[in-house]
């Protein structure tokens, strides 16, 4: 099956900092990738949706300025949580599709972030 | 709003029996159904999918079960082992993305 790949696996950061996460599909371009958040014991949430090369498209209630998504190339993702806060401590797994016609969506192995 | 409700929320199952899980949703324009299992800290992956077009899919021990006109679909673990213990979520997409049931938490018991 297709390998999506994260980077870093986990993080720690301070309170006010940034952190990126990076979201790679490592054999085959993703023309569709989806950013969740998972609190623990729940389930997935969708954060956002983004296409190579435009804009993502935010779910309701995710601050697209604290959550900035870049998908500047078709295997190659990142988030970004700016000034992070310990209520942003969660953790986030990329999804990559590889065309919008297909059905199979792959997952990351996630990165948990925990903002001090 | 949840758009696919599954359940139960967790299940125990004795070593070589068969897990049941349920899932139903509303939104008649979901095309796609797959189950996902996701093991303590990593991500999901995807275990079976279905099309509303046939009732039943089977991969080895995995098999989905697909009743279109109760917009209900179940997953069937036959000769459950220790090594499927996890959380096991349904979805469901028709134009819009995958939306995740909140999951059902499998233990499997020697």
């Amino acid at each position: 099956g297709a390998v999506v790949s994260q980077h870093p696996s986990w993080v720690i950061c301070k309170s006010g900092t940034s952190v990126k996460i990076e979201c790679r599909s490592l054999d085959f371009q993703a023309t569709t990738m989806f950013w969740y958040r998972q609190f623990p014991k729940q389930s997935l949430m969708l954060m956002a949706t983004s296409n190579e090369g435009s804009k993502a498209t935010y779910e309701q209630g995710v601050e697209k300025d604290k959550f900035l998504i870049n998908h500047a190339s078709l295997t190659l993702s990142t988030l970004t949580v700016t000034s992070a806060h310990p209520e942003d401590s969660s953790f986030y797994i990329c999804s990559a599709r590889y065309s919008r016609s297909t059905d199979t969506q792959y997952f990351g192995p996630g990165t948990r972030l925990t903002v001090l | 709003q949840q758009q696919v409700k599954q359940s139960p929320q967790s299940l125990i199952v004795q070593k070589g029996g068969i897990s049941i899980i349920n899932c139903a949703y509303e939104n008649t324009a979901f095309d796609y159904f797959p189950w996902y299992q996701q093991f303590p800290g990593k991500g999901p992956a995807l275990l079976i999918a279905i099309r509303p077009d046939v009732s039943e899919k089977k991969e080895g021990r995995f098999t989905i079960s697909f009743n279109k006109s109760a917009k209900q679909f179940s997953l069937h673990i036959m000769d459950s082992q220790p090594g499927d213990s996890a959380t096991y979520f349904c979805a469901a997409r028709g134009s819009t993305p995958l939306v995740f049931g909140k999951g059902t938490r499998l233990s499997v018991i020697a």
